[in-house]
């Protein structure tokens, strides 16, 4: 059971334009969401995250928003530039829990 | 670098086989995930150690096993090695076994069964 998703599995965007990212989770316990970020041939890093309690957080060009009420966040990253291209992954957990939920990734091609 | 490694990067194997793979969480670290992502998947969390001791389990097959040493270094072992087992294998440590907190994950290990 999937539990978070990322329905657009690729997104194209040019460089210097704002590349929004989407996210939708299904458990309400959720309370804890972050993106990461995976190049080729590397492990997924930590980009940014927010808690429950914030619908914004911000973090130099990137935003995630979140919105409870629809149990969907989004990434934008702006401005968009070549080093972003990558895939990015929404993640999820709950304070009670011990794991993190993972989407299936959106790859973000960034042209020049 | 993350500070977590993983061995091997790549294996290759048949069918029926036994294979293990290994983590060194980042120092300090006291927590260790294993994740599989098979083709266009995303992470599917398989287990969690913390300090030694089993805390969460995932969609982990009973032919897969898992163990964490004193030392914190990880353990994934996958037996009877099935074409669908082809994925690559991540591990991620944390401080804490909360899942609130930023896990740190290694290359992971490509596993190919063949």
């Amino acid at each position: 059971d999937q539990q978070v998703k990322q329905n657009s599995p690729s997104l194209s965007v040019q460089e210097g334009r704002i590349s929004i990212l989407n996210c939708d989770y299904t458990n309400s316990m959720f309370d804890y969401f972050l993106w990461y970020k995976k190049y080729p041939a590397e492990g997924p890093t930590f980009l940014i995250s927010i808690s429950s309690i914030k619908d914004k957080n911000e973090d130099g060009r990137f935003t995630v928003f979140l919105n409870k009420s629809a149990k969907h966040l989004s990434l934008h990253i702006v401005p968009s530039q070549p080093g972003d291209s990558a895939v990015y992954f929404c993640a999820a957990s709950a304070s009670n829990d011990y794991k993190l939920s993972f989407g299936a990734g959106t790859t973000v091609t960034v042209r020049a | 670098d993350s500070g977590v490694t993983q061995t091997p990067k790549h294996l290759i194997t048949a069918t029926g086989q036994r294979v293990t793979l290994r983590c060194s969480p980042r120092s300090g670290d006291l927590s260790v995930y294993w994740y599989q992502q098979s083709l266009d998947q995303g992470l599917q969390f398989l287990i969690q150690y913390y300090n030694g001791e089993e805390r969460a389990k995932g969609n982990i097959l009973e032919r897969f096993s898992a163990q964490q040493f004193p030392d914190l270094h990880s353990e994934l072992n996958l037996s009877s090695l099935e074409l669908g087992d082809s994925a690559l294998y991540f591990c991620a440590s944390s401080v804490g076994f909360r899942g609130t907190g930023e896990l740190f994950f290694g290359e992971g290990s490509r596993l190919t069964v063949l």
